[in-house]
């Protein structure tokens, strides 16, 4: 099993640049999800899918922030227009939902600096 | 609101001895609760959990307690080695529209010391 991948490992952009993370969840997992880890505010949660649909898109900071799944194997974070706050490492993370499974698998992570 | 504490931003255990971390929780409908461990460019990696029915649960070196009058749940790790050095989070779960939604702490940064 190769795990939760992302893509970038690392990413350095300028103030007001798209940026597009990615991520591909372990095979059979059905829930997504994509976290926030700043020294300020820990790990925070921004988003999370259940077969492929937006559950809960509350922890999305602004309107700039964005979040894809087209299908079970994908999934995107889109940032537009990048701002230096923006700046932290981001993982996705995935699961089987249901109550007999509740532990989430994370990825590596991207992190990124906004200059 | 920080519906998940964890007071200690670090902490420095002699090897061979015991480590505690603590963890405090404020929402009652938490069902399960959980451990993750953490090293430097990698992502959190699961150690140990409990569901909110039971007091205790332990797994080799790890024991998870969980006091739920106190709203609150601890991981002792013993003996403690210096491969535990990391940051250790704590989660609570609850089940939203069908997915596992964790809140967690802030982490503590456990050192182990030869």
């Amino acid at each position: 099993d190769a795990g939760v991948i992302q893509s970038p490992r690392h990413e350095v952009t300028e103030m007001g640049q798209e940026v597009t993370l990615r991520c591909k969840p372990i095979s059979g997992h059905n829930s997504l999800f994509w976290y926030r880890q700043t020294m300020m505010r820990g790990l925070e949660l921004l988003i999370y899918f259940n077969n492929n649909v937006p559950i809960d898109d509350s922890g999305m900071p602004e309107d700039r922030f964005s979040a894809k799944m087209p299908n079970a194997s994908f999934s995107t974070l889109k940032i537009q227009p990048s701002e230096p706050r923006d700046s932290a490492v981001y993982f996705c993370a995935s699961s089987r939902s249901g109550k007999s499974t509740y532990e989430q698998y994370f990825g590596p992570g991207t992190r990124l600096t906004v200059t | 609101d920080q519906q998940v504490k964890q007071n200690s931003p670090s902490l420095s255990v002699q090897e061979g001895r015991i480590s505690i971390l603590n963890c405090d929780y404020t929402n009652s409908m938490f069902d399960y609760f959980l451990w993750y461990k953490k090293y430097p460019a990698e992502g959190p990696t699961f150690l140990i959990s409990i569901s909110s029915i039971k007091d205790k649960n332990e797994d080799g070196r790890f024991t998870v307690f969980l006091n739920k009058s106190a709203k609150h749940l601890s991981l002792h790790i013993v003996p403690s080695q210096p491969g535990d050095s990391a940051v250790y989070f704590c989660a609570a779960s609850a089940l939203i529209q069908g997915a596992q939604k964790l809140v967690f702490g802030q982490g503590t940064r456990l050192t182990i010391n030869p």
